[in-house]
Parts: C-alpha cells; sequence; structure tokens
C-alpha cells in the first residue's frame, strides 16, 4: 500500500484565488511528521509547512496552511490568494520512525501535484 | 550562506563505470539523506544517516553505496551503474531526523 498518496496528478487555479492540494497518509505509528515541499520548473525542492502528529493546531506558514485530519489521515496543504509564481510541482512527504527503532529516519514522498496558476 | 552543496549537476556516464555523486553540507547537520527523482514516482529515498557513521537503507538502496566519515560530507556511490539508475538525484540534510530537510540542487544522472 501506498504510504503517501496524492490523488491529483494535475490542478488548476485562477490567480488569487484559493487551492486545496490532498495529501493522504498510511502508518501505524502514533508519531510521524508531515511535511509539504514546492518544486518548481527550475528544479529546487523547497521546504513550505510542517505539520507534527501530536500538534492540535493546524499549520499555517503565510498563505499556506495544513488542513490535518488525524483520523482521516490526511494532510491537504491549502494556498489561499493564489500567484502565479505558486505554479510548479507540489509533494507531501512524512517522516516516520524505522520499524522497532526510535529516530525519524525514514522519509515517503507522495508521487506529486502540478498546480497551475492561471493569470 | 547555509547549503547543501551536490556536485557535478550533470552526468552522462556508461554501463559499468564506477562514480560518486558528492554531498556536502555546511550547516552541522546531524541528518542527511539520498533521494531519487523519477516521473510519476515522487522521490524515493536510496540511504539516510541519523549522524557519522551511522547509515541505513532507504526504500530503493539496490546498487548505491554510501558512507558517512565526517559530519558534512555524505557521498553517493555507483559501483556498477545502470541505465535504469538513469535519474534526478537528490541529497539533503536537517538537523534531526524530524525537521524539514534542506536539499541540494540534485545531480541529473544518465548511464547509457
Amino acid at each position: 500500500a501506498q504510504k503517501i498518496t496524492q490523488t491529483q496528478p494535475g490542478m488548476f487555479v485562477q490567480e488569487k484565488e484559493a487551492v486545496t492540494l490532498d495529501c493522504t497518509y498510511d502508518t501505524s505509528d502514533q508519531s510521524y511528521g508531515l511535511f509539504w515541499y514546492k518544486q518548481p520548473s527550475s528544479g529546487e525542492m523547497i521546504f513550505l509547512i510542517y505539520q507534527g502528529s501530536y500538534d492540535e493546531q493546524n499549520a499555517t506558514e503565510g498563505r499556506y496552511s495544513l488542513n490535518f485530519q488525524k483520523a482521516r489521515k490526511s494532510a491537504n496543504l491549502v494556498i489561499s490568494a493564489s500567484q502565479l509564481g505558486d505554479s510548479a510541482m507540489y509533494f507531501c512527504a512524512m517522516r516516520e520512525r524505522t520499524a522497532g527503532g526510535t529516530s525519524y529516519g525514514k522519509l515517503t514522498f507522495g508521487q506529486g501535484t502540478i498546480l497551475t496558476v492561471h493569470p | 550562506e547555509a547549503q547543501v552543496t551536490q556536485n557535478p549537476r550533470y552526468l552522462i556516464t556508461v554501463t559499468g563505470k564506477k562514480l560518486t555523486v558528492t554531498c556536502s553540507q555546511n550547516m552541522n547537520h546531524e541528518y542527511m539523506s539520498w533521494y531519487r527523482q523519477d516521473p510519476g514516482l515522487g522521490l524515493r529515498q536510496i540511504y539516510y544517516s541519523m549522524n557519522v557513521e551511522v547509515t541505513d537503507k532507504g526504500d530503493v538502496p539496490e546498487g548505491y553505496k554510501v558512507s558517512r566519515k565526517e559530519k558534512r560530507n555524505f557521498p553517493l556511490i555507483l559501483e556498477s551503474p545502470s541505465p535504469n539508475q538513469t535519474s534526478l538525484y537528490f541529497c539533503a540534510s536537517s538537523f534531526t531526523g524530524n525537521s524539514p530537510l534542506h536539499f541540494g540542487n540534485g545531480t541529473r544522472l544518465t548511464v547509457t
């Protein structure tokens, strides 16, 4: 089974509108971390936002917020007031402990969602 | 400037010719890891290191080796590259295992 699933290969949004990128995850561990990264066409990987499994509040970073629904195992990224520069590939990722271990070494990425912002 | 530096950025080689992709970070991070990115598959973890002399396999370690003799360096070694290792490779580091990763700029490898 996929540990991280991003069901939207591509999304389109109008400039200045909000958009939600979906991410569901699968883990039996109670302690884990969820991340979102942005990859523009230039190729670099840019960290956007982090949510810990024990965090009670949804994470926010400027125009980015994470809609964390633990029971549903979903961690959707919400981008408010989209800008043309938001056009990029977006990856959801999960950090979890190695089986039987205590260190958070393993990091699994989803397949990514390509977001296109139209003027 | 805080950064993760990978070299080379582009590499074309032939099947079986050993190669090393270097990765260095100047942020005193304990955790370092390697990923390969292939279309439709996202990024897949090859190896990671929690600290000096501590390395462990990720999801796709076959055909790769790593070493962590110093905190700042984490080279990726392909002893006998094959065409299915043609990919975009990223090195990344973070303070701990559960803090955000800082990525290098990537190495595009082509094995013919």
